[in-house]
Parts: structure tokens; sequence; C-alpha cells
């Protein structure tokens, strides 16, 4: 069955530094998310991304955060300049886009700032 | 108010109990709603979803939602030690749109 895939699984990182976050959706799907959950908390949305541009993003998703779909397959999340509080697992999620077909959620990317 | 509030956990219960999980919400624009189950250290994976009152059963699994009350079940029937997980809704506006997830109850179902 197809399914999203993330890498790293796990990423260090000294605070202040840049982080890319890679994902590669399901293959036909058109819709693309980010999700995070801090240790304890809930899944708290961060954005979506449709036909090359952003179409939501929550209060979250300030100027240090960016997506891109550089290619056809690879769906992108970077941190400009990462803070303690960063520190979480981020979910990449992929849906069709119609008939009202659900999202589909990767394993996640542990991302540790020190 | 919370957006959606998940009753709190852990649950444990026997091998071959029927398992009630409830969830609440506040906005009355969440039509879409999901069921996810979350292994240690993995993501989140689809169970069910709905759009629509009422029932939808797929096996063991019965999703249930009464938007009237602003409220969602789901319903696992003969309980299994493999069922043993975190358990969390979602819901939102559209399948497309920003999803709200409660906060996750813990289930242990033992042999």
């Amino acid at each position: 069955e197809p399914e999203v895939t993330q890498t790293p699984s796990h990423q260090v990182t000294q605070m202040g530094q840049e982080v890319i976050l890679r994902c590669v959706p399901i293959s036909n799907h058109l819709y693309f998310y980010w999700y995070r959950q801090i240790l304890g908390q809930k899944v708290e949305f961060l954005v979506s991304f449709y036909n090359n541009e952003i179409s939501e993003k929550s209060e979250i998703f300030d100027d240090q955060f960016s997506v891109e779909r550089p290619d056809g397959s690879n769906f992108t999340l970077k941190i400009r300049s990462t803070k303690l509080e960063d520190s979480a697992m981020y979910f990449c999620a992929s849906s069709e886009g119609y008939s009202n077909q659900p999202q589909h959620f990767g394993d996640g990317t542990r991302l540790s700032i020190l | 108010q919370k957006e959606v509030e998940q009753d709190p956990g852990p649950l444990s219960v026997p091998e071959g109990a029927i398992v009630s999980l409830n969830c609440t919400y506040s906005n009355s624009a969440f039509q879409y709603f999901m069921w996810y189950r979350q292994y240690s250290r993995k993501g989140p994976e689809l169970l069910m979803y709905t759009y629509s009152s009422g029932n939808k059963e797929d096996g063991r699994f019965t999703a249930q939602v009464d938007k009237s009350s602003k409220y969602i079940s789901l319903f696992i029937r003969d309980s299994q030690p493999s069922d043993s997980a975190t358990y969390l809704c979602a819901m939102g506006p559209g399948a497309n749109s920003k999803l709200t997830f409660g906060k996750g109850i813990t289930l242990s179902v033992r042999p």
C-alpha cells in the first residue's frame, strides 16, 4: 500500500542552525501538509500546500518556517534558525484532493534542538 | 472551551471487551471526522473517516458522529492486545483542510 515517507527519522541540530525535513507524499496526491507534535501534547497543524502554494497556515508557521516542493516527488519543511522550542515530532501528510479522501501521515521526523 | 476534547486516559480493558472512545468539539464548521491510531514512535495511522452523522462500520470498528451534540465516538468490538495503542480523534471543515486533533487516549488491552 502506498505510504508517505519521511527522512531523516531523527535529526539533531544546534540551536540557531537551519534544518530541512524531507517528505515524499503518496504519488497521486495533490495536497500536502506538515503537522508537529511536541512531547506529551496534541498533534498541531502547521501548513497545507496545494498547486505549488500555501493554502492554509497556522500561527505557529511564522517567518522562520518555509515549505517547498522542489521537484515532482519531494515536499520539504525548512526551519531557518531553530529554537529549543522547535524540538518535536514533525509529521508530513498528503491527501488525494478530491472525493473526500482523508489525509495519510508519515512516521515523522524527531527533531531535537540542542 | 477547547475546540476538541478527548476523554483522558489511560484506559485498560481485558481482551474481548467492547471499547468506547469519545471526543467532543465546539466548532460547528467541523464536518469531517477521523480516527487515527498511533503506536509508539510512529505516525498517525488512519482507522476510519466519515463526514455524515450516524454510524460507519468497518470490521470490529464503528465510528459514530452526532453533529447535533457535537460528539463523536469510536467503538472497538472484541478488543485484541494488538489494539493497544494511542487513539486520536481529528476533525476539520473538509478532507483537505487543517485537522484539529484531540489529545489522544492510550488504550491497553490485557490478554
